[in-house]
């Protein structure tokens, strides 16, 4: 059965960036693509970016283009999410999903807390 | 990029039927049978209900249906019971490992 255990939660003051772990256990970990999913406060779900572990190759969505950065250590069967320059608007819990052109199984989720 | 529309709220009364509607453009549904559902109870992590408009993955109760239709996705909520209660959200892969989910419905059981 996949597993997708993320890092615990963080609070951030305004600026600074967030690293977000997800390791996987419990599949082939390069057969799969992660996505990073997240919700706000009061809000929906929101499809942030995917990364192909087997290359590296990264898709982002546009309204995060340049302050996600997505990445894989196949040695740890890790995905990592770091988000810069946050804002209280970043105020989040952040998901990360196998990704097999949808999400089958999902991580615990992280609260990243920006505030100042 | 925006997000499929979605009814905020809708009701019923257990043992009866829903459905929620997430419409969205042609570029949305129109090339791709990729369009899934999720349930999400707060304080959990969402749970796949439905995959490639229809398919149910393996234990999902077949109370939950998913179809579509020109510009729209449908997901149907058969026997509804009270622990059906949580919000649900469609997603659409859009192509080039880009998705876009529904803004989210709020099922209430009566």
């Amino acid at each position: 059965q996949p597993q997708l255990v993320q890092s615990g939660g963080e609070v951030k003051k305004p600026g600074a960036s967030v690293k977000v772990s997800c390791k996987a256990s419990g599949y082939v970990f390069n057969k799969f693509g992660i996505s990073w999913i997240r919700q706000a406060p009061g809000q929906g779900l929101e499809w942030m970016a995917w990364i192909s572990v087997y290359t590296g190759n990264t898709s982002y969505a546009q309204k995060f283009q340049g302050r996600v950065t997505l990445a894989r250590d196949e040695s740890t069967t890790s995905v990592y999410m770091e988000l810069k320059n946050l804002t209280s608007d970043d105020t989040a819990v952040y998901y990360c999903a196998r990704d097999v052109n949808w999400f089958d199984s999902w991580g615990q989720g992280t609260l990243v807390t920006v505030s100042s | 990029q925006s997000a499929l529309s979605q009814p905020a709220s809708v009701s019923g009364s257990p043992g009866q039927s829903i459905t929620i509607s997430c419409t969205g453009g042609s570029s949305n549904f129109g090339t791709y049978d990729l369009v899934s559902w999720y349930q999400h109870h707060p304080g959990s992590a969402p749970k796949i209900l439905i995959r490639e408009v229809r398919k149910r993955p393996s234990g999902i109760s077949p109370r939950f249906s998913g179809s579509r239709s020109a510009n729209a996705a449908f997901l149907t909520i058969s026997g509804l019971q009270t622990d059906d209660e949580a919000d649900y959200y469609c997603c659409s892969y859009e192509g080039q490992n880009i998705y876009v989910f529904g803004s989210g419905t709020k099922v209430n059981v009566l």
